[in-house]
């Protein structure tokens, strides 16, 4: 057990929907990290928070956005979902050299 | 960009050694990790080392950096049914070192027969 927790486990959302996920990082922790993680393949980097702000940015467009809060847990946003958009998502909390990932959100999109 | 590759594919007989391999594009790359993922589940760090080290032990674990040849592996001593899972190789920093992104390879499914 890492510490990492994230919510929900599970969701199914229909094309063009919004869906935000919830991520609580390891006690101590005030970076958090989000990886996006399709089917057969290694995650990718969407974004990094550090105390509260954007800290660099992958390759993913605006629609994905997010917020960490004063406590260092973060959401994720993602606007008009499309179907490419299925995928489990990772967030990771790390305070200097070792991230430690969260069980994951699997993200289904009809 | 950075770029990390991976075998797709090993598969061991239960008591022998693993050997799992990554090469990866980035030499500026500080740290580099291992994780582990099984089915279903998140990823769980191995194991890391830093890039001015040639070698780390950790129990089973023993972990080969090759800097010249930006190629780094993974070997599993006495593996065992439950080592079964995908291992997925990581580097971290270089270019963008304000961050620590990782970038990872596509993954190496280990399958460990008795």
């Amino acid at each position: 057990e890492t510490g990492v927790t994230q919510s929900p486990t599970h969701l199914i959302k229909t094309r063009g929907q919004q869906v935000t996920l919830r991520c609580s990082s390891q006690s101590g922790h005030n970076t958090v990290s989000w990886y996006q993680q399709a089917l057969g393949q290694g995650p990718q980097f969407i974004f990094q928070y550090y105390r509260e702000e954007e800290n660099g940015r992958g390759n993913f467009p605006p629609r994905f956005s997010g917020l960490q809060f004063p406590n260092y847990s973060s959401e994720l946003n993602v606007n008009a979902l499309e179907l490419d958009d299925s995928a489990l998502y990772l967030c990771a909390s790390s305070f200097a050299v070792e991230q430690f990932f969260g069980p994951g959100t699997r993200l289904t999109v009809l | 960009g950075e770029d990390v590759e991976q075998s797709l594919f090993l598969s061991v007989r239960e008591g022998d050694s693993s050997v799992i391999n990554c090469t990866y594009t980035d030499s500026s790359s500080t740290y580099l990790y291992w994780y582990k993922q099984e089915p279903g589940a998140g990823l769980q760090l191995l194991t890391y080392i830093f890039s001015n080290m040639d070698m780390k032990q950790d129990q089973r674990l023993t972990v080969l950096l090759n800097k010249k040849d930006k190629h780094l592996s993974l070997r599993i001593a006495d593996t065992q049914t439950g080592d079964s899972a995908i291992y997925f190789c990581a580097v971290r920093g270089g270019t963008e070192s304000n961050t620590d992104k990782l970038i990872f390879g596509t993954g190496t499914r280990l399958q460990v027969f008795p």
